[in-house]
């Protein structure tokens, strides 16, 4: 049975591109959860999705990060323009309905800001 | 003030010490409790979901004071692959907190 699955695992950009990153959560959970760790701040919560639809993006912490879950299959967080501070590694996670407090995460894109 | 908060550590033990891990948190709402464990450049991991009643699973045991909103992990005749970050995790609204984890290392 997959896990979530994250694309790239690793991207190295120079600062003022343009990002995405891309998840696909477990088949039949309809939370999901993007996070962003650092070794400052630790792991935070940016954005969180039920049935498709942003819940609460509380934690993105500026306009140049926007997500988005076209279908339940498939979710983007992207950044634009990129910063060096950006760099971290972000995780995607999903729970079903069933154990919405159980987050299954996926193994995370290493993002490098140059 | 962080939502939760833990000792970072290390703790470095010998193979089978035992080792408490403590952590607070300061929404009286917090709903619900958990422990995560987090391997070097690895994803977390559920590692235990945390009762009032206290619960254990095998070698781990889980402790929570809601008075006191304070948390505990030990761990008993700890092993080599125990060597992780324990991350302590409280949920409120379908959210999870983290705090920002405890480093474990197990020597022999």
């Amino acid at each position: 049975d997959a896990g979530v699955i994250q694309s790239p695992r690793h991207e190295v950009t120079e600062m003022g591109q343009e990002v995405t990153l891309r998840c696909k959560p477990i088949s039949g959970h309809d939370y999901l959860f993007w996070y962003r760790q650092t070794m400052m701040r630790g792991l935070e919560l940016l954005i969180y999705f039920n049935n498709n639809v942003p819940i609460d993006d509380s934690g993105m912490p500026e306009d140049r990060f926007s997500a988005k879950m076209p279908n339940a299959s498939f979710s983007t967080l992207k950044i634009q323009p990129s910063e060096p501070r950006d760099s971290a590694v972000y995780f995607c996670a999903s729970s079903s309905p069933d154990s919405s407090y159980e987050q299954y995460f996926g193994p995370g894109t290493r993002l490098t800001v140059t | 003030r962080k939502e939760v908060e833990q000792d970072p550590g290390p703790f470095n033990v010998p193979e089978g010490a035992t080792v408490a891990f403590n952590c607070t948190y300061s929404n009286s709402a917090s709903q619900s409790f958990f422990w995560y464990r987090q391997d070097c450049r690895k994803e977390p991991k559920l590692l235990m979901s945390v009762y009032s009643s206290g619960n254990e699973d095998g070698r781990f045991t889980a402790q929570l004071n809601r008075a006191s909103q304070y948390i505990s992990l030990l761990i008993r005749d700890s092993k080599l692959s125990d060597s992780a970050t324990y991350l302590c995790v409280v949920n409120w609204s379908y959210k999870l907190i983290f705090g920002s984890g405890t480093r474990l290392l197990v020597r022999p």
